[in-house]
């Protein structure tokens, strides 16, 4: 079975451009979030979906920051414009059902904003 | 205040030997759920365990246990006869309220703890 898929897996783009960050999560699952880890603040929470639906994007940082999921296989995290400190590594995770308690993690996508 | 605090940032342990990973959490929630998530060099977040805190036995999965103290409100992971391979950072995570109802799903992670294991 294909794990959750990210892309691009590497992203470098200069400040001011529009970057747009893509998953599908595993099939059947319906519930998807997104994560931005770096070294001063870890791993956080910047959205998740349930059945495609935004439930919590309190994480989300500012308006330049937008997140959807048009359909149940996929979900794209867009940074516009990009800056610096956007500079990250972006996971996407889906979870089976809301009786089951893993999430699968993508391989995460690097992103460096020059 | 920190939801999941992991108070060592980096620790050795020997080849073969068992070691413990400290983890400790902060909620109010009567129904919550407790990760290890393993992240290797190469980046990608590997499910390890998982302890409910109804669960009234420590959960195991092969070499990894989950020392689970809920009055301490501990969630320690150990790693019994380390390999090289698992050296890694290793992250603790909860996930509060309930599982049924789908209404709440994220996880809050603590800034985890490198391990390196000797030859």
């Amino acid at each position: 079975d294909a794990g959750v898929i990210q892309s691009p897996r590497h992203e470098v783009t200069e400040m001011g451009q529009e970057v747009t960050l893509r998953c599908k999560p595993i099939s059947g699952h319906n519930s998807l979030f997104w994560y931005r880890q770096t070294m001063m603040r870890g791993l956080e929470l910047l959205i998740y979906f349930n059945n495609n639906v935004p439930i919590d994007d309190s994480g989300m940082p500012e308006d330049r920051f937008s997140a959807k999921m048009p359909n149940a296989s996929f979900s794209t995290l867009k940074i516009q414009p990009s800056e610096p400190r956007d500079s990250a590594v972006y996971f996407c995770a889906s979870r089976g059902s809301a009786l089951s308690y893993e999430q699968y993690f993508g391989p995460g996508t690097r992103l460096t904003v020059t | 205040a920190q939801k999941i605090t992991q108070t060592q940032p980096g620790m050795f342990v020997q080849e073969k030997e068992a070691v413990t990973l400290d983890c400790t959490y902060d909620t109010s929630d009567q129904s919550y759920g407790l990760f290890w998530y393993k992240q290797p060099s190469s980046g990608e977040m590997i499910f390890l365990i998982y302890q409910g805190s109804y669960d009234e036995q420590n959960a195991t999965e092969g070499r990894y246990s989950l020392n689970f103290q809920k009055a301490r409100k501990s969630a320690n992971l150990v790693i019994s006869a380390s390999q090289l391979g698992d050296s890694a950072m290793y992250f603790c995570a909860m996930r509060e309220g309930p599982f049924y109802g789908g209404s709440q799903g994220n996880l809050i992670f603590g800034k985890g703890t490198k391990l390196s294991v000797k030859p």
